[in-house]
């Protein structure tokens, strides 16, 4: 079946720094999503990509889309404490429905 | 304002007894889906309703039921929860099945199993 791997696994880093995170398929997508999930909580989008190519940016996210369509790749600058969480990258499967599979998500650990 | 609301928020059952949990939504999605997420690993798809229409995941157990009463709200029923079945479980609503529709994901429901 699909699989979305993500890596790496976890990040433990300064506040301040960057942090880069990606997420790759054995199959293409036409969509990719990222969502952010905090302890307790449901995962909340941060970005969504629909084209091959695509770089999109919310405040201090970038993510882009990978050219081949099997991977996406989300970018962090200036680290900040409440950015800790697990990144999820998503993508819908099944042909034509938005049923969602998730990656392995990445655990991000910021140290004030 | 939450836009994806799950009650409640933690649920504790028995073994073997059922439980319901519910959902509601306010964006008028025709769509409405729910998930199993275990510790440490990523949401899983346990079934959607695109309005009336019930769509399974050929590999939800039998246990797990689903209702949709409306638009508004939708429910989970796990009839004799296993001590296998505790996890977040978490509701999304979309607009449409189109894959550039973007899921809205409620806070969950933690459900712990006696």
């Amino acid at each position: 079946g699909q699989q979305l791997n993500q890596s790496p696994q976890s990040m433990f880093i300064q506040e301040g720094e960057d942090v880069s995170m990606n997420c790759t398929s054995s199959s293409i997508f036409n969509t990719w999503l990222w969502y952010k999930q905090e302890p307790g909580e449901g995962p909340v989008l941060l970005i969504a990509l629909y084209k091959a190519g695509e770089l999109t940016s919310n405040g201090r996210l970038t993510a882009q889309f990978g050219i081949t369509r099997k991977d996406s790749f989300l970018n962090i600058s200036a680290s900040i404490p409440s950015d800790v969480g697990i990144y999820f990258c998503a993508g819908p499967y099944g042909g034509a429905t938005n049923k969602l599979i998730f990656g392995t998500g990445t655990l991000l650990a910021v140290q004030p | 304002d939450a836009m994806v609301i799950q009650n409640p928020r933690y649920q504790v059952t028995q073994f073997g007894k059922p439980v319901t949990l519910s959902c509601s939504q306010t964006l008028n999605h025709n769509v409405m889906y729910w998930y199993q997420q275990k510790s440490s690993q990523a949401p899983k798809l346990l079934f959607h309703y695109y309005d009336k229409d019930f769509n399974n995941e050929a590999d939800t157990p039998d246990n797990f039921q689903s209702r949709r009463p409306n638009t508004s709200f939708c429910f989970l029923d796990i009839r004799s929860p296993g001590l296998g079945d505790a996890a977040m479980y978490l509701c999304a609503t979309s607009r449409t099945t189109e894959g550039n529709q973007p899921q809205h994901f409620g806070d969950g429901t933690r459900l712990s199993i006696l």
